[in-house]
């Protein structure tokens, strides 16, 4: 299994600010790196696939970067409807596996 | 715009099987080259994926649950439903399906709601 890690666990900001999360993979996965939101209490919502490319809907304020086995994923100006938690999972060979999570809290 | 549904029963009791299933709307569960898939999220932690169908027939599963889990579909009810035996408290989760775009370098874009499921005897 393809291990993920991310970083922080856990980030407190405040609205407006600029928030960096960072996804590392245990093995090179190309581009093959997806990220998620997930709001208390609700499915998970794509954001990102493909490391860089943009889910339909997405506010442009989301961006991720990265390839082999560093990835992050960037919101700038950080709104209300932001604070949730955010996955990294990678799609390069199964059995798929997901970070453990970053919880973007409000200061 | 197609939407996915989970169902089954909320408690199970330990040593029993866990069936769930998911009914696909707004599109065939037969078009395109998209993957079907249960994922699980026990209370507080994170998503611990569990295997998918394609349409092909062929499925993935976890090799860590490999052992207790089918999945399989019913095209003519446009359903794909979850199997996993022996159920312990530790699969007390919530349960997902989410269908899977090869065109989408095989990100999850559609999700379910989540049910919730209990293992208590």
């Amino acid at each position: 299994d393809i291990q993920m890690t991310q970083s922080p666990s856990s980030l407190s900001a405040s609205v407006g600010d600029r928030v960096t999360i960072t996804c590392r993979a245990g093995q090179s996965i190309s581009s093959f790196l997806n990220w998620y939101q997930q709001r208390p209490g609700r499915a998970p919502e794509l954001l990102i696939y493909a490391a860089s490319s943009f889910q339909s809907g997405v506010p442009s304020r989301f961006s991720g970067s990265g390839s082999g086995t560093d990835f992050t994923l960037t919101i700038t100006s950080l709104q209300p409807e932001d604070f949730a938690t955010y996955y990294c999972q990678q799609s390069y060979s199964t059995p798929w596996t997901f970070g453990q999570g970053t919880k973007v809290e409000i200061k | 715009q197609v939407q996915l549904q989970e169902s089954g029963p909320g408690l199970v009791k330990p040593s029993q099987t866990l069936s769930l299933t998911c009914t696909v709307s707004g599109g065939s569960i037969s078009s395109g080259s998209y993957y079907w898939n249960w994922i699980r999220q026990p209370a507080g932690k994170g998503l611990e994926w569990i295997g998918r169908f394609y349409t092909s027939g062929s499925t993935d599963y976890n090799p860590s649950l490999k052992s207790r889990v089918t999945i399989s579909v019913d095209t003519s009810k446009n359903q794909f439903s979850l199997k996993l035996n022996s159920v312990t408290a530790a699969d007390t989760a919530v349960y997902y399906c989410a269908r899977e775009g090869a065109h989408l370098n095989y990100a999850m874009d559609v999700w379910g709601q989540g049910t919730t499921v209990t293992v208590s005897s």
